[in-house]
């Protein structure tokens, strides 16, 4: 039963353009998500993350929008550049202090010269 | 500054075989953790130390046991290797409000039991 899933495996994207990727989770005690990036044969690295207390978190290229009712997040980049295919994941934690990151099974991004 | 790192890097086994997959970390941090990772599942938890000498089961525990041996390191071992512990492992490291920065994760150690 997994409960942070990100339904889309792949996405392929012209360089300049948006990507979207999307992440949805079951359970309501999350209040923490995350999201990282990956390369192969590298370990996940740290791109963003969002408190349930806001709807909308920037970083540069990096935007994060969460959607408590829905139990929805995405992640647009904006604008795509070749370095950013990669796979990226979206994570969930319940609770700041000692708890664990539940993860989603990853979007692998192409981005298109 | 190193950050994470694990050994060894590649590792094959046969099955019942058994071996200990070592992390350490240099960033003081308190908290340690194991995640697998596996074709669309993404990074389950095996094991998890909050804080020196104290060790927490994750999601898929069978199959592993860990050994957090001071501060700085935290180790994985399989003792009796089976074809469905084939995968990649990641050791990860946190420290207080590691919600606003994540984990800072090693690179990796693929293994294969054949």
């Amino acid at each position: 039963d997994q409960q942070v899933k990100q339904n889309s495996p792949s996405l392929s994207v012209q360089e300049g353009r948006i990507s979207i990727l999307n992440c949805d989770y079951t359970n309501s005690m999350f209040d923490y998500f995350l999201w990282y990036k990956k390369y192969p044969a590298e370990g996940p690295t740290f791109l963003i993350s969002i408190s349930s207390i806001k709807d909308k978190n920037e970083d540069g290229r990096f935007t994060v929008f969460l959607n408590k009712s829905a139990k929805h997040l995405s992640l647009h980049i904006v604008p795509s550049q070749p370095g950013d295919s990669a796979v990226y994941f979206c994570a969930a934690s319940a609770g700041a202090a000692g708890n664990k990151l539940t993860f989603g099974g990853g979007t692998r991004v192409l981005v298109k010269p | 500054n190193a950050g994470v790192t694990q050994t060894p890097k590649f590792q094959v086994l046969k099955t019942g075989q058994s071996m200990t997959l070592q992390c350490a970390q240099d960033m003081n941090h308190n908290s340690m953790y194991w995640y697998r990772q596996d074709p669309g599942m993404g990074l389950r938890l095996i094991y998890y130390s909050a804080s020196e000498g104290t060790t927490d089961k994750g999601e898929v525990p069978n199959g592993y046991n860990v050994s957090r041996l001071n501060k700085r390191e935290f180790s994985l071992r399989l003792e009796s290797a089976a074809p469905s512990q084939t995968s990649v492992y990641f050791c990860a490291s946190s420290e207080a409000g590691w919600v606003f920065y994540g984990y800072t994760f090693g690179s990796g150690t693929r293994l294969t039991v054949v």
